[in-house]
């Protein structure tokens, strides 16, 4: 069975300093995996997808994650914060493009002015 | 880019009622579309899978005869939950899949947050 461990459940950044959001998957197969971001009371916006193409995926808003098949890992990052990346981001996985999606626990991002 | 909307966003019902949501693709058309439950500062719960012209399949735990789901079309599914009881209060999101090559992205609706009195 596919699963999504997020390692910190809260993660609190100075603005302008690097972020760096854990994402570690469980997956018998090759895996699609993605991140996605949600504002308060708001959907899911996708940030960035990997589907076995390059392993460095870039994605909207400066962020970009490494597939390491090794680590099995996906691990999201941001060069600098910005105040406006505040939010809960969530790492997903899953086997095919025909099976439902695995959503991760989610990591609330705080960033300090 | 592909656009899902949910009407309500936002239903105060009281214990005992139904209440319908509505998720729409509004300029793509969704053969599956996936229904979410999301508690205060958790992640996303699947509740169901929607597939147009046939019985939704629901996940484990999930009741069917509570939380009716209907996918009559390509662009729109609905989810009722029948006789709500403030344990059902929270935020439903619904999601629908484009099927690009290698891809399975979900493109999410806005949500809708029930409260139940």
């Amino acid at each position: 069975a596919q699963s999504v461990t997020q390692l910190g459940s809260h993660v609190s950044v100075s603005e302008g300093a690097l972020v760096l959001l854990r994402c570690n998957y469980s997956s018998s197969v090759p895996p699609y995996l993605f991140w996605y971001v949600q504002y308060p009371n708001q959907g899911l916006q996708l940030l960035l997808k990997y589907t076995s193409a390059a392993t460095l995926v870039k994605g909207i808003n400066g962020f970009e994650a490494e597939f390491k098949k090794s680590e099995t890992s996906f691990h999201l990052t941001k060069p600098s914060a910005h105040m406006s990346d505040a939010a809960e981001y969530f790492c997903a996985v899953t086997k095919t493009s025909y099976d439902k999606v695995i959503f991760g626990p989610g990591t609330s991002l705080s960033v300090i002015p | 880019g592909a656009v899902v909307s949910q009407h309500p966003s936002r239903v105060i019902c009281k214990s005992g009622t139904s209440v319908k949501i509505e998720c729409r693709s509004l300029d793509f058309q969704a053969t599956t579309m996936f229904w979410y439950r999301q508690f205060p500062k958790k992640s996303l719960m699947l509740m169901a899978t929607s597939n147009e012209g046939s019985k939704a399949t629901y996940e484990q735990g999930v009741e069917k005869d509570k939380f009716l789901i209907n996918h009559a079309s390509l662009t729109l599914s609905t989810l009722t939950v029948t006789s709500a009881h403030p344990e059902d209060s929270s935020f439903y999101i619904c999601s629908a899949r484009v099927f690009a090559s290698g891809s399975n992205e979900q493109f999410f609706g806005p949500g809708t947050r029930l409260t139940v009195l």
